[in-house]
């Protein structure tokens, strides 16, 4: 399967601190993908990183992906409230489904 | 440019009854995928058209779930008759070869 699983299932900061989720998966992979989904609302795409790359950035957000460990990570810089949500990781590989874990419930604090 | 949207964005329905939920994907996605949500469980995958062929259908719960996507442009999912275990968010997700999916922001269904 290719299902993601996210870790820590939650997860509490303060507003300004940095938050850091990872995802661990089990088959090879041709990319990577993290959403995030509000409360009560639709799945947005923050962002994807392929299998042959090891880190991007894209604003606050930095992802990390080690194909060794099977793993990946999203650090979120200087949260904000606004940030509070749930974080999901969904691996690609050779068909164009995506398989998602539980989630990462990510509660920032003001 | 539009994103995709999904119709009803709410619906609650009797159990028993019949209720169709709507996608309109993001034009010229060829790539269309129903998701599935329940309370407190991942985000399920149901199927994936490409263009109007249903490529993958291997998450539809049962029979009562029926996905069309007519002329390859927007699709439907119809859920009849209802069960109270139906209940949850409804996701539509579109896409452009490999490239990332963009999602709806879901059809909330409560069967009651």
């Amino acid at each position: 399967s290719q299902q993601g699983e996210e870790d820590p299932q939650a997860l509490s900061i303060q507003e300004g601190e940095n938050a850091t989720m990872n995802c661990s998966y089990k088959t090879s992979i041709n990319n990577l993908q993290w959403y995030r989904q509000n409360s009560g609302r639709g799945l947005v795409h923050l962002i994807l990183i392929r299998s042959n790359e090891r880190e991007k950035h894209s604003g606050r957000l930095r992802v990390t992906l080690d194909t060794s460990k099977k793993s990946s990570s999203l650090l979120i810089t200087a949260s904000r409230a606004a940030d509070t949500a749930s974080y999901f990781c969904a691996p690609g590989g050779s068909n164009y489904k995506l398989t998602f874990g539980k989630g990462t419930l990510l509660t920032v604090n003001p | 440019e539009a994103g995709v949207t999904q119709f009803p964005s709410h619906s609650v329905i009797e159990k028993g009854q019949t209720v169709t939920l709507r996608c309109d994907p993001i034009s010229g996605h060829d790539n269309l995928y129903w998701y599935r949500r329940v309370m407190g469980k991942e985000i399920k995958f149901l199927l994936h058209f490409v263009k109007e062929s249903k490529q993958d259908e291997s998450g539809m719960p049962n029979n009562r779930f029926l996905a069309e996507r007519t002329g390859g442009t927007y699709s439907t999912l119809k859920v009849q008759p209802a069960e109270l275990e139906d209940s949850g968010v409804y996701f539509c997700a579109s896409s452009q070869g490999r490239s990332e999916a963009f999602f709806g922001q879901g059809t909330r269904l409560t069967v009651v």
